[in-house]
């Protein structure tokens, strides 16, 4: 089955600067790759997400890459802010329904 | 319009006992998913609806574990015999359900979860 890693599993920015969190999945037929904010107490929220026939995407202040030949895709978070703090999980998906996360950063924005 | 609701919110029991989560999903959404997040971990998939029937059930742990959606709406999530080791946050999701997309996939949204304790 699909594996999904993530790093680092926590991350601490200054307010204003980027943060940039990494995964790496094994299963080749992945073709669906969202990216979760989590808030404490809290469900996931989808906040982007990309698709294998697009290499980058970008939304305001946050931005996503993907390199299917390597097996990686990158959340990029641009001025970071306080409330920006939470944990980001990265996902991966293979056309079917059934998604595997990655274990998460814990991601802290200091005012 | 209203989200994905969970209840209850939390739920504390003893080894042994049988308990029922529920899940309400988002209206008009085919598809119903549960996960397990255990503390510091991503979530895990444990089963996935399309209408009434589960499509994919490979997650779940064991046959302690049980889900059902009987009119394609509202799901329960059983869990008889319960265990120390099933302490966790009980996540539920529901999307659009669409033909494969080029890309695949489709938005999840998640509920609040139901965070279990088992004594």
């Amino acid at each position: 089955g699909e594996n999904v890693e993530q790093h680092p599993s926590t991350l601490s920015v200054q307010e204003g600067d980027s943060a940039v969190i990494k995964c790496t999945y094994s299963d080749s037929a992945s073709n669906y790759f969202p990216w979760y904010k989590q808030e404490l107490g809290k469900g996931p929220q989808l906040i982007i997400d990309i698709r294998s026939n697009v290499g980058e995407k970008k939304d305001q202040r946050i931005a996503v890459t993907l390199n299917k030949t390597a097996k990686h895709f990158s959340l990029h978070i641009t001025e970071t802010q306080p409330e920006d703090s939470a944990v980001y999980f990265c996902a991966a998906s293979g056309g079917y329904q059934k998604v595997t996360f990655g274990t998460g950063t814990k991601l802290q924005v200091i005012p | 319009g209203a989200g994905v609701s969970q209840t209850p919110s939390n739920k504390v029991t003893e080894k042994g006992k049988y308990v029922e989560l529920r899940c309400d999903p988002i209206s008009g959404h085919t598809a119903l998913y549960w996960y397990r997040q255990s503390l510091g971990q991503g979530p895990e998939f444990l089963i996935y609806f399309q209408g009434t029937g589960a499509a994919d059930d490979s997650g779940l742990p064991n046959d302690r574990f049980f889900a059902v959606r009987p009119e394609g709406s509202v799901s329960t999530l059983k869990i008889q015999r319960t265990e120390r080791g099933d302490s966790a946050v009980y996540l539920c999701a529901s999307s659009l359900w669409a033909p494969r997309l080029a890309g695949g996939g489709d938005e999840q949204f998640f509920g609040p979860g139901t965070r279990l304790t088992v004594l």
